[in-house]
């Protein structure tokens, strides 16, 4: 079984809908991360948690909000979609220290 | 702040040698990552360098100088699913998240 997985894999929804990307892990990992891929721009940080109770702002949050439900937990949530977050969403773990992260597979996220 | 180079594309030929750089220029050095990413997957861990010098590890190597805020990944006898980006990623501090470059895609050619 694989330690990152995210749901849905892919999504097709329309400009104004509120869409929920879910992310849980088995490794056991503190920090979890959301990451946002768009062609040649990289992996932007959206939002990290280094625990339950420790939420923080990446470089391009605007649009977008999460939760952590518990430590295996990690939703993102775009309140209203809009044409531009039309992306490739990650999410990531990494231990206590911050070092290597582990990805999720991703999510192919289209707003129409 | 965090500021990472890469070049954006390369293209080398199946057997050859082809060596990918990463500038940096960030607040504090912990620590360097590489990573693999086929198109449309998740990116995937290949080397990490905290001391200078040279991490082998089967067909790749990655370089560290800390002091030229420099890196590199070096690929040997490339093959065609090494066709991928390459992303760069540093921890500027013990406990901080990492600041990833934008990647360079490598495109293997026959």
């Amino acid at each position: 079984d694989a330690d990152v997985t995210q749901t849905p894999r892919n999504r097709i929804t329309k400009t104004g809908k509120r869409i929920m990307l879910e992310c849980s892990q088995t490794k056991g990992h503190d920090r979890m991360y959301w990451y946002r891929q768009d062609p040649g721009l990289g992996l932007q940080l959206i939002y990290y948690s280094f625990d339950v109770k420790d939420i923080n702002k990446g470089e391009i949050s605007d649009g977008y909000s999460v939760s952590r439900q518990a430590q295996a937990k990690f939703s993102l949530s775009l309140e209203s979609a809009i044409p531009n977050q039309t992306a490739l969403y990650f999410c990531a773990t990494s231990d206590r220290l911050g070092g290597e992260q582990f990805f999720g597979p991703g999510t192919r996220l289209t707003v129409l | 702040g965090q500021n990472i180079d890469q070049p954006t594309e390369m293209t080398a030929t199946e057997g050859a040698i082809v060596q990918i750089n990463c500038t940096y220029q960030t607040s504090g050095f912990n620590g360097l990552f590489w990573y693999q990413q086929h198109a449309g997957e998740a990116p995937t861990f290949l080397s990490y360098n905290v001391l200078d010098g040279l991490e082998e590890k089967g067909r790749f190597s990655s370089f560290l100088s800390r002091s030229k805020g420099y890196s590199y990944l070096l690929l040997k006898e490339l093959q065609m699913k090494d066709s991928a980006s390459y992303l760069c990623a540093v921890s500027p501090f013990v406990g901080y998240q990492l600041t990833f470059g934008k990647g360079t895609k490598l495109s293997v050619i026959p």
